[in-house]
């Protein structure tokens, strides 16, 4: 079993609708969670990142993480076709420079 | 700054063949990372530096891959011989301590196709 599940898609919604991405995880260790974002042959960027459970808003994204159960989640409101891209959570149990555990990506279509 | 630079973006060589990707990190960043992206495994982590020093090569699949940085702006990632099934793309990513985490870039990443 991998450290963290992530449904590869794709994932395919009309544009103005809520998507919602959601990643698994089952070390109990991991404390900092991020999404990236990567366009198509673009190297992944920093979206969003939390500290241990909780939600936190950008804009039109949020990211949620319940450590209970080991879920996180990214919601995008109000998705426009701009939003296409493979969504990767990634986790780490600590702040520093060390090695992070990616999810495999989730790929999302907006349709104009 | 002009980012984490990788060159070459694309390589297509024969198996058997050396191939050697590059990387630039981000001035002042103090870690450098190698990731291999597949549609199979997604995103994994190969070998990472801090302060130019090997710190984790337990993601080097095997004996013909092999990392250096010879110093703090620049690194290598060498496969001899190469394969079919290292065919993917190659990330180079570098963060500063301090930012930790949150401070991950990634440059634009080597397609490698191997024939």
């Amino acid at each position: 079993q991998k450290e963290v599940e992530q449904d590869p898609g794709p994932l395919s919604v009309p544009e103005g609708a809520i998507v919602s991405l959601n990643c698994t995880y089952s070390n109990s260790a991991f404390q900092y969670f991020m999404w990236y974002r990567q366009y198509s042959r673009k190297g992944p960027e920093l979206l969003m990142y939390t500290y241990s459970s909780g939600n936190k808003e950008d804009g039109r994204f949020t990211a949620q993480v319940d450590k209970s159960s080991k879920y996180i989640s990214l919601f995008i409101r109000d998705s426009q076709p701009s939003d296409s891209a493979t969504y990767l959570c990634a986790m780490n149990p600590n702040r520093g420079g060390d090695k992070l555990t990616f999810g495999t990506g989730t790929r999302l279509a907006v349709r104009p | 700054d002009a980012g984490v630079i990788q060159s070459p973006r694309h390589e297509v060589t024969e198996m058997g063949q050396e191939v050697t990707l590059r990387c630039k990190p981000i001035s002042g960043h103090d870690y450098l990372f190698w990731y291999r992206q597949t549609m199979m495994r997604g995103l994994e982590l190969l070998i990472y530096f801090n302060n130019n020093v090997p710190i984790d090569d337990s993601g080097m699949p095997e004996d013909r891959f092999s990392a250096k940085m010879p110093n703090a702006s620049f690194s290598t990632l060498k496969i001899q011989p190469s394969e079919p099934r290292d065919s993917a793309v190659y990330f180079c990513a570098s963060s500063v301590s301090g930012q930790g985490l949150v401070g991950y870039t990634f440059g634009s990443g080597t397609r490698l196709t191997v024939v």
